[in-house]
């Protein structure tokens, strides 16, 4: 167990709709990421929150969004949903101290998004 | 952006068997971490390598570091069912300003190991 919590596991849903994916850190991390996992793609980085604040964005569609409370979970909305955004949705935190040099990630179990 | 490869993409092999999987880069990394990910689970840290021609052992899987830290192999000697997974190396990219560090970690695509009894 990584100390990750996602929610939910699964998610059904129908073009055109809207959903949220909801991941809480490890105790301690003020880093979460948010990463994409296809079949063909493998694991595309998404965006980072540090602390509240975005600090990175990724390979993430204008129809994505996301932001962390401050209280640190955080929070991916995706719009306009299509058959294409089937996907396992992953977050990870890290302690991203500054003036680390290794960023050792940690990942929850993941959401799996699927679009009939 | 930096590109980190890995190969083979696939390998299958009998339980017993020794195997070497490869993670290379024209980039150097800060450091190198492998991670393990089972069907529709989230992937699982094993190890991080920071120094140049580090090798680090974990049971029966050795990963070793680049000299130039651009490259990294995973050695797995007698492979067992177990050992089935997705195996995902990932180096630490590392932007520096006056405000600290920013780093963020640049994924391969794999490399899809099955171990049969």
């Amino acid at each position: 167990d990584s100390g990750v919590t996602q929610t939910p596991k699964h998610l059904i849903t129908a073009t055109g709709q809207r959903v949220t994916l909801r991941c809480s850190p490890r105790s301690g991390d003020l880093s979460v990421y948010w990463y994409q996992q296809s079949l063909d793609q493998g694991l595309q980085f998404l965006i980072q929150y540090y602390n509240g604040e975005e600090r990175a964005k990724g390979n993430i569609l204008e129809r994505f969004s996301a932001q962390q409370f401050p209280d640190l979970h955080s929070e991916l909305n995706l719009s306009s949903l299509e058959l294409g955004d089937s996907a396992l949705y992953f977050c990870a935190s890290s302690g991203a101290r500054e003036l680390a040099t290794t960023y050792e990630q940690y990942f929850g179990p993941g959401t799996r998004l699927t679009v009939t | 952006t930096q590109l980190l490869e890995q190969s083979p993409q696939f390998l299958s092999i009998q339980e017993g068997e020794n195997l070497t999987v490869y993670c290379n880069s024209s980039s150097v990394f800060s450091s190198l971490q492998w991670y393990r990910q089972e069907p529709g689970e989230g992937p699982v840290l094993l190890v991080t390598v920071v120094t140049g021609g580090e090798v680090k052992k974990l049971k029966r899987l050795t990963f070793q570091f680049g000299d130039a830290r651009k490259d990294s192999s995973l050695h797995i000697t007698a492979a067992q069912p177990g050992d089935t997974g997705l195996y995902l190396c990932a180096g630490a990219e590392i932007t520096w300003n006056y405000g600290g560090s920013q780093g963020n970690l640049i994924f391969g695509k794999g490399t899809k190991l099955s171990v049969k009894p």
